[in-house]
């Protein structure tokens, strides 16, 4: 069965300073893998994705993701924290043998970034 | 474009009791899917419409929850009757094609979500 794990419930990190926020999967084909961002009272907004291709892929608002197959990882990471990206944070995985197109979501990361 | 539209914002209703949620996807978009994220969890699938059609209900409690998208636009989510574990926030989500891009150009929007409470 398809699962995604997220293994820090809060990451707290001063601003200017790298953030990362992990992520691994468990899928039996190839994964197709997300990132979104929840800000308080709104719907999930779509960082990046990773198909197929580069490893290494770049989204909104200066994140990027590391696809890692043989760690099955996709951690999510920005060069340098801003206080407004402070938020809850999801990863996500879909099978590319699973029929429908629904996403597997982590139970989140709660991003704190302080001034 | 416009985004997917969810209504009400927020539900109280006490136990028992039935309750609908409404979400207009965004024009175009064939697939329409229905989450509910409990309090501290990741969104967790319902259901999945392509156009009128049901792909994915495998999730859904079926005895108290049911849920329809008659032509293939709007959707309606409803709980009768509701239990005091239903207490989440329920996100609908529409996306262009079944393709295996997600979110992004022609991918996954979210709405803002139903926030429900039940006491």
């Amino acid at each position: 069965a398809q699962s995604v794990a997220q293994p820090e419930d809060q990451v707290n990190v001063a601003e200017g300073n790298p953030l990362t926020v992990k992520c691994t999967y468990s899928v039996s084909g190839n994964p197709y893998l997300f990132w979104y961002v929840q800000y308080p009272n709104r719907g999930l907004q779509f960082l990046l994705k990773y198909i197929t291709g580069d490893n290494l892929v770049k989204g909104s608002y200066g994140f990027e993701a590391e696809f890692n197959k043989s760690q099955t990882s996709f951690h999510l990471k920005k060069p340098s924290a801003l206080v407004s990206d402070s938020a809850l944070y999801f990863c996500a995985v879909r099978d590319e043998k699973q029929a429908g197109t629904a996403l597997i979501f982590g139970k989140g990361t709660t991003l704190s970034v302080s001034s | 474009e416009a985004g997917v539209a969810q209504s009400p914002r927020y539900k109280i209703i006490e136990k028992r009791q039935s309750v609908a949620f409404w979400c207009n996807p965004i024009s175009g978009h064939a697939t329409l899917y229905w989450y509910q994220q409990i309090l501290g969890q990741g969104p967790k699938l319902l259901i999945q419409f392509q156009n009128n059609g049901v792909v994915d209900d495998s999730q859904l409690p079926k005895d108290r929850f049911s849920a329809e998208r008659l032509k293939g636009v709007d959707s309606t989510l409803k709980i009768q009757p509701a239990k005091l574990e239903d207490s989440a926030v329920y996100l609908c989500a529409s996306s262009l094609t079944q393709s295996p891009g997600g979110a992004g150009r022609g991918g996954y929007t979210f709405g803002s979500g139903t926030r429900l409470t039940v006491v």
